[in-house]
């Protein structure tokens, strides 16, 4: 069974739409994040929810938007679509509770397969 | 000053052998875990090894193993018997300080990625 998954795996998509990812978790974890990464393969969190909370929302343009339904569930809606917003967009899962923090099993974030974006 | 610097951009190796990818971190935090994830050509993040900041000893998971220095601040892995599935893109990673409340949560900051060539 996966663990973290995301749809669609693929987007290709026209400048100015709007789309949407969707990400899932079976892990039970506390804490879902979203990452980006560029074309230059460099990775850099976007946005953390722990509880269905926004905890972490890095300077991102407001066109993207989380939304969080219940804990296992993460999807990252984006408006307005422009050429630098293609990249591989990359949902994460951890534990993270903070009593129990500084051991791999909480600390630990497991990653969905990727949703390569491509804007036209 | 980045937080996570791998300073080799590519590494090849021969069959069998092993090999070490660099890693060296900056955080004044002394509650921090190191990570390292494999990335294959097909995209996927896969978590490899996990290394606490006050854990004693080195990680080792199978033919992976972290040598963590603290005092230098290095978070090296070593690949044993290295084998053609190995080719891959390697990222060192780390997250920094406990959480203080059930609210927070920590993301990852990613280093720049090695690729990794096993020659047969």
């Amino acid at each position: 069974d996966t663990a973290v998954s995301q749809t669609p795996k693929y987007l290709v998509t026209q400048m100015g739409n709007d789309k949407s990812i969707k990400c899932e978790q079976n892990l039970g974890h506390d804490t879902m994040y979203w990452y980006k990464q560029d074309s230059k393969k460099f990775l850099k969190i976007m946005f953390s929810y722990n509880n269905k909370e926004l905890i972490i929302n890095e300077t991102v343009p407001n066109r993207f938007s989380p939304k969080s339904p219940d804990k296992a569930h993460l999807n990252l809606h984006i408006n307005s679509l422009e050429l630098g917003d293609s990249a591989v967009y990359f949902c994460a899962s951890s534990q993270d509770r903070p009593w129990t923090s500084g051991r791999r099993e909480t600390d630990t974030q497991y990653f969905g397969p990727g949703t390569r974006l491509t804007v036209l | 000053a980045q937080k996570i610097t791998q300073t080799q951009p590519g590494m090849f190796v021969q069959e069998k052998e092993a090999v070490t990818l660099d890693c060296t971190y900056d955080t004044s935090d002394p509650s921090y875990g190191l990570f390292w994830y494999k990335q294959p050509s097909s995209g996927e993040m896969i978590f490899l090894i996990y290394q606490g900041s006050y854990d004693q000893q080195n990680a080792t998971e199978g033919r992976y193993s972290l040598n963590f220095q603290k005092a230098r601040k290095s978070a090296n892995l070593v690949i044993s018997a290295s084998q053609l599935g190995d080719s891959a893109m390697y990222f060192c990673a780390m997250r920094e300080g406990f959480p203080v409340t059930s609210g927070s949560a920590r993301q990852l900051t990613f280093g720049s990625g090695t690729q990794l060539t096993v020659l047969p």
